[in-house]
């Protein structure tokens, strides 16, 4: 499978700032990048799907404009939480999957916003 | 995506044979059964995959029904590195598109 580095693993940041999530595919080009998020006792829920090159596709219900990826290479992709409040705070977790390998998921980033 | 039903928990003893069932009653002919588990605090990891025939690997073994409306994740011999969720979700790929995870079974393993 591939290698995947999600950094960084936790971040603690305050009520309107702005935190950057990287995701980097290590051993395998990932034109599509997954980002899934998972509040406390839930399931994980993707939140969009990041081409590059493109534009993300973001799922029902996932404010695009609050949440900015950006994928601009073959190995990286950014998940950037804009003006972050108490209630995103979660554990963002990206994925990649190279054909024939099934999906391979970073580490996880623990988001706090106090 | 077809929907699955795991419990939402189970027990078993350290070194003993662990079980873990899955209802998936509206798979269709081209999706496959993934098998995935998240320790805590950490990102998901790949058990085992499989489409119709029973699958082994060095983690766990799949067995998978005939009608394919069910699978069984089943853990030789559970130690307590294996304590975590366990995840079944269909895919119609292997790789390549979107997972839709459920609730998933939290495995305890007693000592």
């Amino acid at each position: 499978g591939a290698v995947v580095s999600q950094h960084p693993s936790w971040v603690i940041c305050k009520s309107g700032t702005s935190v950057k999530i990287e995701c980097r595919s290590l051993d395998f080009q990932a034109t599509t990048m997954f980002w899934y998020r998972q509040f406390p006792k839930q399931s994980l829920m993707l939140m969009a799907t990041s081409n590059e090159g493109s534009k993300a596709t973001y799922e029902q219900g996932v404010e695009k404009d609050k949440f900015l990826i950006n994928h601009a290479s073959l190995t990286l992709s950014t998940l950037t939480v804009t003006s972050a409040h108490p209630e995103d705070s979660s554990f963002y977790i990206c994925s990649v999957s190279p054909p024939g390998y099934g999906y391979t998921f970073g580490s996880g980033t623990r988001l706090t916003v106090v | 995506d077809a929907k699955t039903t795991q419990p939402n928990s189970m027990e078993s003893n350290e070194e003993e044979p662990v079980h873990l069932p899955c209802n998936h009653s509206t798979i269709s002919g081209t999706d496959y059964i993934h098998w995935y588990r998240q320790l805590p605090s950490q990102g998901p990891e790949y058990v085992i995959h499989g489409l119709t025939s029973n699958v082994n690997n060095r983690m766990a073994s799949l067995a998978i029904a005939e009608d394919r409306k069910s699978s069984t994740l089943i853990l030789h011999r559970a130690t307590l590195r294996d304590a975590a969720v366990y995840y079944c979700i269909l895919s119609q790929e292997t790789s390549g598109s979107r997972l839709t995870f459920g609730e998933g079974t939290q495995l305890t393993v007693n000592p």
